[in-house]
């Protein structure tokens, strides 16, 4: 099984300041790897697939990179709306699996 | 809009069967071009993939999983159900139903859309 572990476990930031989410697979996924962000009582949104690809109506501030093993989420100026726990998924190998999550708060 | 809500009980009791179902509005589980899959989210932890079924009936499994869950499809009522036999505490979480594209350019084979989630508790 993938293990995807990603960093930080929490991400103290300001709003207008820029984030650099991580995460990093226990082998390579290729860029078979997609961010989603998640808000409380709310269902995960998907932002970015294949690496680097927006979903679509996602905000031109989220941009993902990376490939084989290690990959970015940066969004580029925090709006407060962007504070939420971010996660990495991988479809490269069976079972499809998630990294722990990220979670940004207000600093 | 593709609205994807998930329905059934609450609570179950440890050894039993955790049946949900999720009802599919603004889409079709009958289309070629997505598959319709489950994942999980016990208090406190991440995001667990289930599996998903194609309209077809192909079904695809968390090996974790395999040997407790399945999913089903009724295409006459558009909707695709879970069912998790033999339940423990470990079972408790919020149960997310999804839409997975499978031939669209965009977003292939990952969860595009989804449900708002429901609690199932596992209690005696």
């Amino acid at each position: 099984e993938i293990v995807l572990t990603q960093s930080p476990a929490t991400l103290s930031l300001s709003p207008g300041e820029r984030a650099t989410l991580s995460c990093r697979a226990s082998e390579s996924i290729t860029n078979y790897l997609a961010w989603y962000q998640h808000k409380p009582g709310q269902s995960p949104r998907l932002l970015i697939y294949d690496a680097s690809n927006r979903a679509t109506g996602i905000p031109a501030r989220f941009s993902g990179s990376g490939s084989v093993t290690n990959f970015t989420l940066t969004i580029s100026t925090l709006q407060p709306e962007d504070f939420a726990v971010y996660y990495c998924q991988q479809r490269s190998h069976w079972p499809w699996t998630f990294g722990q999550g990220t979670k940004m708060e207000v600093k | 809009q593709l609205q994807l809500q998930e329905s059934g009980p609450g609570l179950v009791k440890p050894s039993e069967t955790l049946s949900l179902t999720c009802s599919v509005s603004g889409g079709s589980v009958s289309s070629s071009d997505y598959f319709w899959g489950w994942i999980r989210q016990p208090p406190g932890k991440g995001l667990e993939w289930i599996g998903h079924i194609y309209y077809s009936g192909h079904t695809y499994f968390s090996p974790s999983l395999k040997s407790r869950v399945s999913i089903s499809v009724d295409t006459s009522k558009n909707r695709f159900s879970l069912n998790l036999n033999s339940v423990t505490a470990a079972d408790t979480a919020v149960y997310y139903c999804t839409r997975i594209p499978k031939t669209t350019v965009e977003a292939k084979y990952y969860f595009d859309s989804w449900g708002q989630g429901t609690l199932v508790t596992v209690s005696s």
